[in-house]
């Protein structure tokens, strides 16, 4: 089966520096990768997802890359604000009806005044 | 908007208890699914239903069971709750690839 690594496991900045959470996966056959921001006591909300056939998408100060080859994606935060302080989680799967996520184990981002 | 809700923010139960965690959707999905979050494990997949009376077991089954009688709603079952089980509980739906979740359900295990 699938298993995703993600790194590191905690992440602090000073608020307008630059953010990077990385993540590996395992499974070839997977090609959507989405990820997730977890605030305090609330359910994980999808912020941006990536499918294989792009190397690249952004959203405002989101971005995330994907390097189907090395079978890693990475999500690059710019400009950070204390609200981007969150645990963010990346996921992998294959699309399709009967796919499943398959999870980092998460990243813990404090953004500093 | 999606909206997934489940029953309960925060349940304490004893030990050997029978628990229901309940999750209901407002948007049709076939597919829902239950997950635990512990911290550094990440989400974990216990069980999911691709339809009414459906189940299949994810990554982490045991101690735990499920019930899908409509589509709207999935229920996990803790049939004799242990202290190990004491986690945050997340349900989730599936729309084409992405998943939505619930706030989740804080349960503690006395």
């Amino acid at each position: 089966g699938e298993n995703v690594e993600q790194h590191p496991s905690t992440l602090s900045v000073q608020e307008g520096d630059s953010a990077v959470i990385k993540c590996t996966y395992s499974d070839s056959a997977s090609n959507y990768f989405p990820w997730y921001k977890q605030e305090l006591g609330k359910g994980p909300q999808l912020i941006i997802d990536i499918r294989s056939n792009v190397g690249e998408k952004k959203d405002q100060r989101i971005a995330v890359t994907l390097n189907k080859t090395a079978k890693h994606f990475s999500l690059h935060i710019t400009e950070t604000q204390p609200e981007d302080s969150a645990v963010y989680f990346c996921a992998a799967s294959e699309t399709g009806t009967a796919s499943k996520l398959t999870f980092g184990t998460g990243t813990r981002l404090q953004v500093t005044l | 908007d999606v909206k997934v809700t489940q029953s309960s923010r925060y349940l304490v139960k004893r030990t050997g208890e029978k628990v229901f965690l309940e999750c209901v959707q407002d948007m049709d999905h076939e597919n829902m699914f239950w997950y635990r979050q512990d911290p550094g494990l990440g989400l974990r997949l216990i069980y999911f239903s691709y339809d009414v009376k459906m189940k299949e077991k994810g990554d982490i089954p045991e101690g735990y069971s499920v019930s899908r009688e409509k589509k709207e709603r999935f229920s996990l079952i803790l049939e004799s709750a242990s202290t190990n089980q004491t986690s945050m509980y997340l349900c989730a739906i599936k729309g084409q690839d992405t998943q939505y979740f619930g706030p989740g359900t804080r349960l503690t295990v006395l």
